[in-house]
């Protein structure tokens, strides 16, 4: 099993550019979630999903878009980058068998925007 | 609604010293509480997990964590410092499928 990974592991963009961040989970998980990390800010959900072609917003949705057109591919999308948005993103799947369970994280994605 | 708080962004210790650290939940209902750890450049992994099994959870590395219901509190627990346990740490609850993490508590050891 490779658990969860994410693609690209760095990406250096230009104000304005837009890029997609690819999650992908072997495990058969149902939920999936994009975070992203900010020195002194621990986790801040961004967007989520429950299930295949179903989407949620979490804390911090603005300028980002997400798709799960798949159940084990989870999609992240910046139309339109800004410096704000410089972060590292991280994904995470997980099952809810029997109550909630542990979250599996992937290597996550260092992003900077210029 | 949940939340954790963890107490302390940074704890330093001595190697061989006792690792604590601190993690508060707010609940109106039993809650399921984690602690992860990250180390850098890596992505979070569990350490521990409580679901009302057991209030005394031992977890990897050495780690445990004791749920105590009239404090509130899960704090994080390790006998003797490893130079390898430095990484952040994770408080995390859950009661939905929407988890809440803590801010996270750098642990700091010296030789």
């Amino acid at each position: 099993n490779a658990g969860v990974t994410q693609t690209p592991k760095f990406r250096v963009l230009k104000t304005g550019q837009s890029m997609t961040l690819l999650c992908a989970q072997d495990m058969n998980h149902e939920y999936m979630y994009w975070y992203r990390q900010d020195p002194g800010m621990g986790l801040r959900l961004i967007h989520y999903s429950v299930g295949e072609g179903t989407t949620a917003k979490g804390e911090v949705p603005d300028g980002y878009n997400v798709s799960r057109l798949k159940k084990q591919n989870f999609l992240l999308g910046l139309e339109s980058a800004a410096p704000s948005q410089t972060s590292v993103y991280f994904c995470a799947s997980s099952s809810l068998a029997g109550g909630p369970d542990t979250q599996y994280f992937g290597p996550g994605t260092r992003l900077t925007v210029l | 609604a949940q939340s954790v708080t963890q107490l302390g962004s940074h704890v330093s210790v001595s190697e061989g010293a006792l690792v604590l650290l601190r993690c508060n939940y707010s609940s109106s209902v039993p809650p399921y509480l984690f602690w992860y750890v990250q180390y850098p450049n890596q992505g979070l992994q569990l350490l521990l997990k409580y679901t009302s099994a057991a209030t005394l959870v031992k977890g990897i590395n050495g780690f445990e964590a004791e749920f105590k219901k009239s404090e509130t509190s899960f704090h994080l627990t390790k006998p003797s410092a490893h130079m390898s346990d430095a990484a952040e740490y994770f408080c995390a609850t859950g009661g939905s499928y929407i988890p809440t993490f803590g801010r996270g508590t750098s642990l700091i050891v010296h030789p």
